[in-house]
């Protein structure tokens, strides 16, 4: 059975850092390429970044990018994303999904999140 | 950026009701859409991608259609399972942009 389960989430406060985990099992991780994706209160999905099978391919939301990294380690079946620079606007559940192949571009299975709180 | 515009933000219907949910992109993405359903406090679940291209175990009364600009998300009888939120996602391009979601709630 795949599996993806984040973890790092936590209240942080503007200007802080955070470090988000995603654990994968039940398939090859390393076959996968892998996506960050949040969703702030009440309202909709919003992709954050993508990572190749590899990670030598990396795209990010202009919304985050120059403050986020996104990395993985197929050693160890984890994709992390290391947040920098918070805002309040970075609030949001934290997904990690992954592509079912060949660059499809959508999810076919995602986590169940975790929560981010940028706030003084 | 592509932009996703879906219609309308709330449905409301029945039991054994057809509901349609539209999704327009800003410019051609081919069939580059899906669809996923979520529940409160839950992740997205994929149901259909490819524009029509229904995901294993996703039940056949979901139907997706469309190509282009235009996309049309069709539940042929509402099921009590299926009241939950809609979200429609372009991948023509990296980045993915999502639609902002239509709320699906028993009238």
């Amino acid at each position: 059975e795949v599996q993806l389960v984040e973890s790092g989430g936590g209240l942080v406060q503007p200007g802080g850092s955070l470090r988000l985990s995603c654990g994968a099992s039940g398939f090859t991780f390393g076959r996968y390429e892998m996506n960050w994706a949040r969703q702030a209160p009440g309202k909709g999905l919003e992709w954050v970044s993508y990572i190749s099978s590899s990670g030598t391919i990396i795209y990010y939301a202009d919304s985050v990018r120059g403050r986020f990294t996104i990395s993985r380690d197929n050693a160890k079946n984890s994709l992390y994303l290391q947040m920098n620079s918070l805002r309040a606007e970075d609030t949001a559940v934290y997904y990690c999904a992954r592509d079912p192949g060949g660059n499809s571009g959508f999810a076919d299975y995602w986590g169940q999140g975790t929560p981010v709180t940028v706030s003084s | 950026d592509i932009q996703m515009t879906q219609s309308p933000s709330t449905l409301s219907a029945s039991v054994g009701d057809r509901v349609t949910i539209t999704c327009r992109a800003s410019q051609s993405i081919s069939n580059r859409l899906a669809w996923y359903q979520q529940k409160p406090g839950k992740a997205p679940n994929l149901l259909i991608y490819q524009a029509s291209t229904l995901e294993s175990g996703v039940p056949s009364r979901f139907t997706g259609t469309g190509s282009g600009t235009e996309f049309t998300l069709t539940i042929s009888s509402l099921q009590p399972d299926d009241f939950a939120t809609y979200h429609c996602q372009q991948y023509n391009s990296y980045s993915w942009t999502f639609g902002q979601g239509t709320k699906v709630e028993i009238k």
